[in-house]
């Protein structure tokens, strides 16, 4: 399967804890997005990456989250020090940077903070 | 700021029924929009992307205007079958790589 791939697809982790997540995204797809999806919401962004450059961070990623692109292939999310408010979907997705720009997304990291 | 709302919230119809989503944004300046569906518990499956030129794209049952000039589009459903209820989501689109999502319309095609 050539499509974006998350891991892992759940966590459950205690308060205070930290975690990573992993995106793998479309192997000719230059751009990456990070979004985060609660209950009955539409997925929020995040932050995006260009190759390896990370172009766009959200106010919502506050000084506990982190992302990376270091090779422009795959990417990793962090959450230090998760937070209840933390828990949600995490949801990466790829496309080109020219053209339609159109996005394919993967199937997502829940998050449980206890 | 975009901002981006879908009306209704909830749908539900009897199979066989053709239904419109709607789903409105406050900026014209849009590079692209896109419909997405997406099942409970996963992630999001691209069904349609309109650009900013275009006026509607086509895909089987499914057909996506886009009016910018007065910030709507509009997703309709054909003939639905119980296999279409799901929640879908429009998402607006700078070229510039961030997209703004509406809440959703969680349809429900009843047998």
């Amino acid at each position: 399967d050539t499509g974006v791939s998350q891991d892992p697809r759940h966590k459950i982790t205690k308060r205070g804890q930290n975690v990573t997540f992993r995106c793998d995204p479309i192997s000719e797809h230059n751009r990456l997005y990070w979004y985060r999806q609660t209950l009955g919401q539409g997925p929020e962004f995040l932050t995006y990456f260009q190759n390896e450059a990370q172009l766009e961070k959200s106010r919502l990623l506050s000084d506990r989250f982190s992302a990376e692109r270091p090779k422009g292939s795959f990417s990793t999310l962090e959450i230090q020090r998760t937070e209840q408010g933390d828990s949600a979907m995490y949801l990466c997705a790829s496309s080109l940077a020219s053209g339609s720009v159109e996005q394919f997304f993967g199937p997502g990291t829940r998050l449980t903070v206890l | 700021k975009q901002e981006v709302t879908q009306i209704p919230a909830a749908l539900s119809v009897p199979e066989g029924e053709n239904l419109v989503l709607n789903c409105s944004f406050t900026d014209s300046a849009i590079y692209n929009l896109q419909w997405f569906r997406q099942d409970p518990g996963k992630g999001l499956t691209s069904l349609l992307l309109i650009q900013s030129s275009q006026r509607e794209q086509t895909s089987g049952r499914l057909n996506a205007s886009l009016d910018k000039s007065s910030g709507r589009s509009t997703l309709y459903i054909a003939a639905s079958q119980p296999g279409d209820s799901a929640t879908y989501l429009c998402a607006v689109n700078t070229n510039a790589g961030k997209s703004t999502f509406g809440d959703g319309t969680t349809l429900t095609v009843k047998p």
